[in-house]
């Protein structure tokens, strides 16, 4: 069966970075786009990020380009986030998700991961 | 890359049916059928009830429908059963190829 689990999340102070993963199993990882998804506590879904299969493509939501950079180690079934400049607004859970055959079409989704931006 | 407009809550009793709205723009619901829909319990991950405007994942039970007039796309839940009880949101694939969310519907049983 299909496993998504992220790790990386943690309380961390403003402007400093952190890198989340997300390892995947039960699929064949290298055929599928990856995307990153957060929720802020109380609030509503907010798509991050996309990966293409062979990460050959990336595409963000404009409120975190030039700040967060999704990429993948095929190899190793994994998916990142890297989180630059962190902001007290990013404080949320992030879910790894895969795409289905139409990437925009998320079939499953990770148990989260909380990051706490505070000083 | 504005959310997607869905009301905050809908309520029903159980049997009944129910539609959740989701208005986007031409930029997004409105150019294309490449809507989806997802089911949040409090404290667990979505997961995906309904794509490409009307398709259900295997799994998913028949009461739940989908469908797509212009700039709306709409979710029925038929026969309304307790465990509905959840946020639902809407998505959408948008023409900067990207992905946007609708800010949420919280459902309610009677």
């Amino acid at each position: 069966q299909v496993q998504l689990v992220e790790s990386g999340g943690g309380v961390v102070q403003p402007g400093r970075s952190l890198r989340l993963s997300c390892v995947a199993s039960g699929f064949t990882f290298s055929s599928y786009a990856m995307q990153w998804v957060r929720q802020a506590p109380g609030r509503g879904l907010e798509w991050v990020a996309v990966i293409s299969y062979d990460a050959g493509g990336q595409y963000y939501v404009d409120s975190v380009k030039g700040r967060f950079t999704i990429s993948r180690d095929n190899s190793k079934n994994t998916v990142f986030l890297q989180i630059n400049s962190l902001r007290p607004d990013d404080t949320g859970v992030y879910y790894c998700a895969k795409g289905g055959d139409d990437f925009w079409n998320l079939d499953y989704w990770g148990q989260g991961t909380l990051v706490t931006v505070s000083s | 890359q504005s959310a997607l407009t869905q009301p905050a809550s809908v309520s029903g009793s159980p049997g009944q049916s129910i539609t959740i709205s989701c208005t986007g723009t031409s930029s997004d619901v409105g150019s294309y059928n490449y809507v989806s829909w997802y089911q949040q319990h409090p404290g667990k991950a979505p997961k995906l009830m309904i794509y490409n405007v009307s398709n259900r994942p295997s799994g998913v039970s028949n009461r739940f429908s989908g469908s797509k007039s212009g700039n709306t796309a709409s979710l029925t839940i038929s026969g309304l059963q307790a465990e509905d009880e959840a946020d639902y949101y809407c998505s959408s694939y948008t023409d900067s190829s990207t992905v946007v969310f609708g800010g949420g519907t919280k459902l309610t049983v009677l």
